[in-house]
């Protein structure tokens, strides 16, 4: 029962490197989403996806790439980290747009 | 825009004592609400909705929350609180504008609970 699955929990990354948050979920669910969480402000919407094939922008996009190439995953892809990018990132889905099951998140560190 | 406004960082209450953790929203039509709670190290887990109808909903673990128009508020309660409900809970408003649906958290709420 595996619900949705982020990896890795821990990473710490350089300046300027690159990585990708992985996110799956075997829950059939048609939306997916990337959030941030800092302290004192809740969470940020990064990206999310309607459903394969279509995603779109959130709060705080810039300095990130997602694609949704099957109805399972949605990659959260960081292109040049920056400090500014430390954070917890957690990943959602849901049948609609409201109620979303989480995963246990990725904490990153860009030093 | 919508946006949720969570005046108390931290609670802290006795184990046995009853619960309200305050939420506030602001949005011009009727929103769906929500509660969520995140568990140390782990993922937000949905407490409880609010979409219409009875303004007095009822969630998972003995929690409950009242919608109230008038004061613009979806507080949280528990009538007796026990110590594995210490978490952060956040509070949520969805919004829908033409098909573009958008969640909107607040900061959350820490909650200490003291034997």
């Amino acid at each position: 029962n595996a619900g949705v699955t982020q990896t890795p929990k821990f990473q710490v990354l350089k300046t300027g490197q690159s990585m990708t948050l992985q996110c799956a979920q075997d829950m059939n669910h048609e939306y997916m989403s990337w959030y941030r969480q800092d302290p004192g402000m809740g969470l940020r919407l990064i990206h999310y996806s309607v459903g394969a094939g279509i995603t779109d922008q959130g709060e705080v996009p810039n300095g990130y790439n997602v694609s949704r190439s099957t109805t399972e995953d949605f990659p959260l892809r960081l292109l040049s980290a920056a400090p500014s990018q430390t954070s917890v990132y957690f990943c959602a889905s849901s049948q609609g747009p409201w109620e979303l099951f989480f995963g246990e998140g990725s904490r990153l560190t860009v030093l | 825009a919508q946006s949720v406004t969570q005046p108390d960082i931290h609670i802290t209450v006795s184990e046995g004592a009853s619960l309200e953790l305050r939420c506030n929203y602001s949005y011009g039509a009727t929103p769906y609400l929500f509660w969520y709670v995140q568990s140390p190290g782990q993922g937000l887990q949905l407490l409880l909705k609010y979409f219409s109808g009875d303004t007095l909903v009822q969630g998972i673990k003995g929690f409950e929350a009242e919608f109230k128009r008038s004061q613009s508020s979806f507080n949280l309660r528990k009538p007796s609180v026990h110590w594995s409900d210490a978490a952060e809970y956040f509070c949520a408003v969805g919004a829908s504008n033409f098909g573009n649906e958008k969640l909107t958290f607040g900061t959350g709420t820490r909650l200490t609970i003291i034997p």
